[in-house]
């Protein structure tokens, strides 16, 4: 057990929805990470928070939106969903930037 | 060119075989490498971190750097039918950056 609680566990919709994805850190760890993994992508950087500020952006579409909130839990909202937006969704945390990630077990987001 | 690329297999070896997984990149500015493992339906698992060149033994694993190749491996001793799993490295450049994974190499270790 990484310490990284995802919920939920599983998640079906349909396109145009909106989603929310929600993220708890280990103890301690300042940093959240966000990644989407699919089969023909592999596992792609979406953006950072470290201790409720935005560090870093990697390919995240602009229908994507993501905030880490005082008590450093973090939350990626998925808008105006399309079928190519069915993947796993992972959050990482770290104490700092620089150090290890640890994962979570990801939420499976299946658009139908 | 791909940043990162990993031959994804699957790769089939009996129990006590040694593994050899690889990764070879393309940017020479990369300094921190790292190996995760995936077991299905579950997150990646930290296994081994290192900083530029040169190997890292934990275990049963160990991690190797070569920064003139642009090339890392993990390498497996006496496998278990529980190491069957999916392996992915990852590198960035510095502490602040953002970690680029390669697609991961589907293991499974047959008893």
């Amino acid at each position: 057990d990484s310490g990284v609680t995802q919920t939920p566990k599983h998640l079906i919709t349909a396109t145009g929805q909106r989603v929310t994805l929600r993220c708890s850190p280990r103890s301690g760890d300042l940093s959240v990470y966000w990644y989407q993994q699919s089969l023909d992508q592999g596992l792609q950087f979406l953006i950072q928070y470290y201790n409720g500020e935005e560090r870093a952006k990697g390919n995240i579409l602009e229908r994507f939106s993501a905030q880490q909130f005082p008590d450093l839990h973090s939350e990626l909202n998925l808008s105006s969903l399309e079928l190519g937006d069915s993947a796993l969704y992972f959050c990482a945390s770290s104490t700092s930037y620089s150090q290890p990630q640890h994962f979570g077990d990801g939420t499976r987001l299946s658009i139908l | 060119q791909k940043e990162v690329e990993q031959d994804p297999g699957p790769l089939s070896v009996p129990e006590g075989a040694i593994v050899s997984l690889n990764c070879t990149y393309s940017n020479s500015a990369f300094q921190y490498f790292m190996w995760y493992r995936q077991y299905s339906r579950k997150g990646p698992e930290l296994l081994m971190y290192t900083y530029s060149s040169g190997n890292k033994e934990d275990g049963r694993f160990t991690a190797q750097v070569d920064k003139s190749s642009k090339y890392i491996s993990l390498f497996i001793r006496d496998s278990q039918p529980s190491d069957s799993a999916t392996y992915l490295c990852a590198m960035r450049v510095s502490g602040n950056t953002p970690l680029v994974f390669g697609k991961g190499t589907r293991l499974s270790v047959i008893a």
